[in-house]
């Protein structure tokens, strides 16, 4: 069965950098895609970005251009997603979510735990 | 504000039927598909509609999407209380390059 499984919880200083994983098993990794979606407490979901797993092509969303770095391990199958110069208000649940399209984004139809990030001084 | 315009909130009774909007523009819905994710209490958002009114297996043919112009609807029949959720519709944007979605709608059954 498809799984996509997320790194535990963080607690980041303003100012810090944080890498959460996305481990997928129970398909071919490299014949989709991975985007990355977050919610701030009490709010709604916001995309980040994608990820070909096939091919490494990426497209971030315009407001995190700069701070956002999205990739890939083909060898363990597993996504990272890397945000910088965290703020207050990156404190959020951040998911990963398979793409049925490794060329371009679509919908997402398997979705990981969640990883919740939080940034306070 | 989100790009996708959706009602905060949303309520029927069990055996009822509710719809949820969603409103965008010619550069999002008008243009590109709409997909809708039910997002239950605690739990990650998951896949309920894509491409308009197409069901992922699993979920129940109470739900239905549908478009026009550049809004969508969300339809749920046959109200059950575990359908009590927070419902979200997402779309490609031309302006923004990206995906956006809406603000969410909290359906709640009484």
């Amino acid at each position: 069965q498809v799984q996509l499984v997320q790194s535990g919880a963080e607690v980041k200083k303003p100012g810090a950098s944080v890498k959460v994983s996305c481990k997928a098993s129970g398909y071919t990794f490299t014949n989709y895609g991975i985007s990355w979606v977050r919610q701030a407490p009490g709010q709604g979901l916001e995309w980040m970005g994608w990820i070909s797993a096939y091919n490494d092509n990426t497209n971030y969303a315009q407001k995190l251009q700069g701070r956002v770095t999205m990739t890939s391990d083909t060898s363990t199958s597993t996504a990272y997603m890397e945000l910088r110069s965290l703020r207050s208000d990156d404190t959020a649940m951040y998911y990963c979510a398979r793409d049925p399209s490794p060329h371009s984004g679509s919908y997402w139809d398997y979705w990981g735990q969640g990883t919740l990030v939080t940034v306070s001084s | 504000q989100s790009v996708l315009t959706q009602s905060p909130s949303a309520s029927g009774t069990p055996g009822q039927r509710v719809t949820i909007s969603c409103s965008g523009s010619s550069s999002n819905i008008g243009s590109y598909y709409v997909h809708w994710y039910q997002e239950l209490p605690g739990t990650a958002p998951k896949l309920l509609i894509y491409r308009h009114n197409q069901r992922p297996s699993g979920v129940p043919d109470r739900f239905s999407g549908s478009k026009s112009g550049t809004s969508a609807s969300l339809a749920i029949s046959g109200l059950r209380s575990e359908d009590e959720a927070d419902y979200y519709c997402a779309a490609w944007d031309d302006s923004l390059s990206g995906w956006v979605f809406g603000g969410g709608t909290k359906l709640t059954v009484l």
